[in-house]
């Protein structure tokens, strides 16, 4: 069973521009959570997704947000890029919704760099 | 507060030496999910265990060992016999019973290094 993809890996953009993130669950698979990384901050919840619809948001400005598709798969958007916004971004699906004790198992993750 | 606090920031061990890496947690629930994944160098966050609150069994897989114990609310994960391929961040997270979302909360993250 694949595991869960995130593309592109790399990505290096200027502040104000606006980037699109892409991840594609395990197969069978109906959540998607977000997380950002950073050596500040840690692991960080953006937002999960089950169902097309946003299940639960973490504390980030709405320049953040996130979409899921039919098939599960899922993207988020940052708008307005700041130079904080550097990281490492993470997608997690899990079979339901994290919050009911389900193993999320993480993809490879897209290294975000804004200069 | 934290909910899951890993005080170890940093942890160098040589290889072959057994290492414990700490975890505490803060709930109030009587059900939870406790966790341990491994973030190698590549990024990608690995799963290598989930335990539920009701199961206080040790559990013990190859050199890998994990002891929880609520009275102290604590899910230890000790490696034995450490092997370079061990160097890793490794964080413990705690999945609380909700109706709905996510309510997964990751520690600091312990950052191992196992020299050769």
């Amino acid at each position: 069973k694949a595991g869960v993809t995130q593309t592109p890996r790399y990505l290096i953009k200027t502040r104000g521009q606006q980037v699109t993130l892409s991840c594609s669950p395990i197969s069978g698979h109906r959540s998607v959570s977000w997380y950002q990384q950073t050596p500040g901050q840690g692991l960080q919840f953006l937002f999960e997704y089950f169902s097309e619809t946003q299940r639960n948001k973490g504390n980030f400005p709405g320049r953040f947000s996130g979409r899921q598709f039919s098939n599960s798969r899922s993207e988020m958007n940052v708008s307005t890029l700041e130079l904080g916004d550097s990281a490492l971004y993470l997608c997690a699906s899990s079979y339901g919704l994290a919050g009911d004790q389900e193993t999320q198992y993480f993809g490879p993750g897209t290294r975000l760099l804004v200069l | 507060a934290q909910k899951v606090t890993q005080a170890q920031t940093e942890i160098s061990v040589v290889e072959k030496e057994d290492v414990t890496l700490d975890c505490v947690y803060k709930t109030r629930d009587t059900t939870y999910y406790l966790f341990w994944y491994k973030q190698p160098p590549s990024g990608e966050l690995v799963f290598l265990i989930r335990r539920n609150s009701f199961d206080e069994q040790n559990e013990i897989s190859g050199r890998y060992s994990w002891n929880f114990q609520k009275s102290t609310s604590s899910f230890n994960f000790t490696i034995t016999a450490s092997q370079v391929v061990d160097s890793a961040v490794y964080f413990c997270a705690l999945s609380e019973a909700g109706n709905t979302g996510n309510q997964f909360y990751f520690g600091t993250g312990t950052s191992l290094t196992v020299i050769p």
